[in-house]
């Protein structure tokens, strides 16, 4: 089975403090992708990457960052979190003829104060 | 801005009925359609994938998809209360990138 892990279920964080969230994944998928889901705003993709070192901008990528220094790593920068980035972040992986049959990791609950 | 349209529902249905799920997109030029699921408090996972118009069976699931009026369906046959959940209507956006609806709650009573 298709495994995406995301490092952290729960964070709390400050207003302010630098955010790491990180997912792997271990299927080979060239394609990683960092949504954020909000109630009544549905998924909304962030930044996606369809190669190592390469990442392009989704829809909502202001105060976002994202490093994919390995094919399986594709790592969420919040360089200063702010309390409207309180979300759900979910990962997702495919391959790249995959026409967007994504798999998700279990989501990152992000809390900031 | 390409767009994905569902109603936010919640749909109400008894076990054993047909669920009715509908979704309408802007983007002309999409070519891949996708239905996800979401239960509550999980990720969502892909149920139904179509590609060209007509429809498309998988069990209880059957997917339709009409381009030339812009709409994807879901209908769910004998409807089960594990069917209640969020589905996600999903269409692809270039680059392998989907864009999602909102979503519709389904709730499948006893």
């Amino acid at each position: 089975d298709v495994k995406v892990t995301q490092s952290s279920r729960y964070l709390v964080k400050r207003t302010g403090e630098k955010v790491f969230l990180e997912c792997v994944q271990d299927m080979d998928h060239e394609n990683m992708f960092w949504y954020r889901q909000d109630p009544g705003l549905g998924l909304r993709l962030i930044y996606f990457s369809y190669d190592v070192k390469m990442k392009e901008k989704g829809d909502i990528p202001e105060g976002y960052s994202v490093s994919r220094e390995k094919k399986e790593r594709f790592s969420l920068i919040l360089e200063s979190a702010s309390t409207n980035q309180t979300s759900m972040y979910l990962c997702a992986s495919s391959f790249s003829t995959g026409a967007g049959e994504l798999f998700f990791g279990e989501g990152s609950r992000l809390t900031v104060l | 801005q390409k767009e994905v349209e569902q109603n936010s529902g919640p749909l109400s249905v008894p076990e054993g009925a047909i669920a009715s799920l509908n979704c309408t997109y802007s983007d002309r030029v999409s070519q891949s359609f996708f239905w996800y699921r979401q239960y509550s408090g999980k990720s969502p996972e892909l149920i139904m994938s179509i590609y060209s118009n007509g429809d498309k069976e998988d069990g209880r699931f059957t997917a339709q998809l009409n381009k030339a009026s812009q709409y994807v369906s879901l209908l769910i046959r004998d409807s089960q209360p594990s069917d209640s959940a969020t589905y996600l209507c999903a269409v692809n956006s270039g680059y392998s990138t989907l864009t999602f609806g909102k979503g519709t709650m389904l709730l499948v009573s006893p």
